[in-house]
């Protein structure tokens, strides 16, 4: 159980252009969603948290229009990189949090490798 | 002080040995701790959760929790090539909601 889907698991992209990745919790339904950005050989760093049918709320210094958050439904949010440049090449990862109990864990996808040329 | 804070390591650990993994949070309020594990080029696989004071056993793994020291560990034994990686030790703080606040990670290496 507690299975978390992403697609694509990797991009490249021209500079410039945008980009949408998916991630699906498929067997639990997510109260919570969370978007993190991983640079190689660094710590995961939290983007956004979302909650369906509501905005997300985005960590200092992330700018809310460049990364486009939509969570849909309690088993799909989306992260949406707008005009990639290649300062935005790097492994972004979701999790989601069924909320049991109050517990909070989250289980995490595959991640998505993006590459803006 | 960092909300959640591990020694980077590496920690060298002959196989078949315990592996030691040591991490103290800040918030004193914390009511929820995980430990995953992060292999490279891959993303973070929870290993472990725990929310009460003493120690919680699944297989080779073993999490212990102090919460009058804001201490928690996770012991691997019978240690395995295949657990070389970085382990991450991750915080629910009371004052972050559902946000869970992770550590800079551990690097395990287990030789042969």
């Amino acid at each position: 159980g507690a299975v978390v889907s992403q697609h694509p698991s990797w991009v490249i992209c021209k500079s410039g252009t945008s980009v949408k990745i998916e991630c699906r919790s498929l067997d639990f339904q997510a109260t919570t969603m969370f978007w993190y950005r991983q640079f190689p050989k660094q710590s995961l760093m939290l983007m956004a948290t979302s909650n369906e049918g509501s905005k997300a709320t985005y960590e200092q210094g992330v700018e809310k229009d460049k990364f486009l958050i939509n969570h849909a439904s309690l088993t799909l949010s989306t992260l949406t990189v707008t005009s990639a440049h290649p300062e935005d090449s790097s492994f972004y990862i979701c999790s989601a949090s069924p909320g049991r109990g109050g517990y909070n864990e989250q289980f995490f996808g595959p991640g998505t490798r993006l590459t803006v040329l | 002080q960092k909300e959640v804070e591990q020694n980077s390591g590496p920690l060298s650990v002959p196989e078949g040995a315990i592996a030691s993994l040591n991490c103290t949070y800040s918030d004193r309020g914390s009511q929820s701790f995980f430990w995953y594990r992060q292999y490279s080029g891959k993303s973070p696989e929870l290993i472990m959760s725990i929310y009460s004071n003493g120690d919680k056993e699944d297989g080779r793994f073993t999490a212990q929790l102090n919460k009058a020291s804001q201490y928690v560990s996770l012991l691997i034994r019978d240690s395995q090539p295949s657990d070389s990686a970085t382990y991450l030790c991750a915080v629910n703080p009371l004052s972050s909601a559902s946000k869970i606040i992770f550590g800079s990670g551990t690097r395990l290496s287990i030789r042969p």
